[in-house]
């Protein structure tokens, strides 16, 4: 079965620091894996993906991600945290049955501090 | 104006209250999906739908239903909500043709049941 472990439930980093958010992935054959964000009261962003190629990924607001399929991780970083960035990081495998549908992590909260 | 709507975003109700959600949107995409979240349990997907004619269950879809009433519009019932229905549940599409693509999200709605 396929599935998604995002290991923390919650990240503090302080704001200039490097931040790092776990995720774990387990599927048959190629993953397709994504990276959202959720602000509060606010729906789900869409950060970045891995389809194939560069395991180096960026994304939108200066975030970028690791694939590593020894591992079988998809690690979300950014070189110097914001206090903006403060939100709930969640990480999703697209399901291999062609249906479009992602499944998702369980959400890690990442606290950035003045 | 946002490309997946929700309506409600908020609402309260009693146990044993028929509850409906609506979602639209103007991506044009086929595919349509509801999840639900709760805290600590990342996205749940409880339906979705490949066109009007084709709605297929999620992991979660015991006491919900949906209706497709066109490309755009893909609503998600509460026959009789039970106060464990309590959460946000978000909308979302994607695009057929982008095999590789992302979900696009509501705002979500919050339902809270009493």
């Amino acid at each position: 079965a396929q599935s998604v472990a995002q290991p923390e439930d919650q990240v503090n980093v302080a704001e200039g620091n490097p931040l790092t958010v776990k995720c774990t992935y387990s599927v048959s054959g190629n993953p397709y894996l994504f990276w959202y964000v959720q602000y509060p009261n606010r729906g789900l962003q869409f950060l970045l993906k891995y389809i194939t190629g560069d395991n180096l990924v960026k994304g939108s607001y200066g975030f970028e991600a690791e694939f590593n399929k020894s591992q079988t991780s998809f690690h979300l970083k950014k070189p110097s945290a914001l206090v903006s960035d403060s939100a709930l990081y969640f990480c999703a495998v697209r399901d291999i049955s062609n249906t479009g549908k992602l499944i998702f992590g369980q959400g890690t909260t990442l606290q950035v501090k003045p | 104006d946002a490309d997946v709507t929700q309506t409600p975003r908020n609402r309260i109700t009693k146990t044993g209250k028929r509850i409906m959600l609506e979602c639209s949107q103007t991506k044009g995409h086929d595919r349509m999906y509801w999840y639900r979240q709760d805290p600590g349990l990342g996205l749940r997907l409880i339906y979705y739908s490949f066109d009007v004619k084709d709605i297929n269950k999620g992991e979660i879809s015991d006491g919900y239903s949906v209706s497709r009433q066109a490309q755009a519009k893909f609503s998600l019932s509460l026959e009789s909500a039970i106060p464990n229905q309590t959460a946000l549940y978000f909308c979302a599409t994607s695009d057929p043709n982008d095999p590789a693509g992302e979900l696009f999200f509501g705002e979500g709605s919050r339902l809270t049941v009493l």
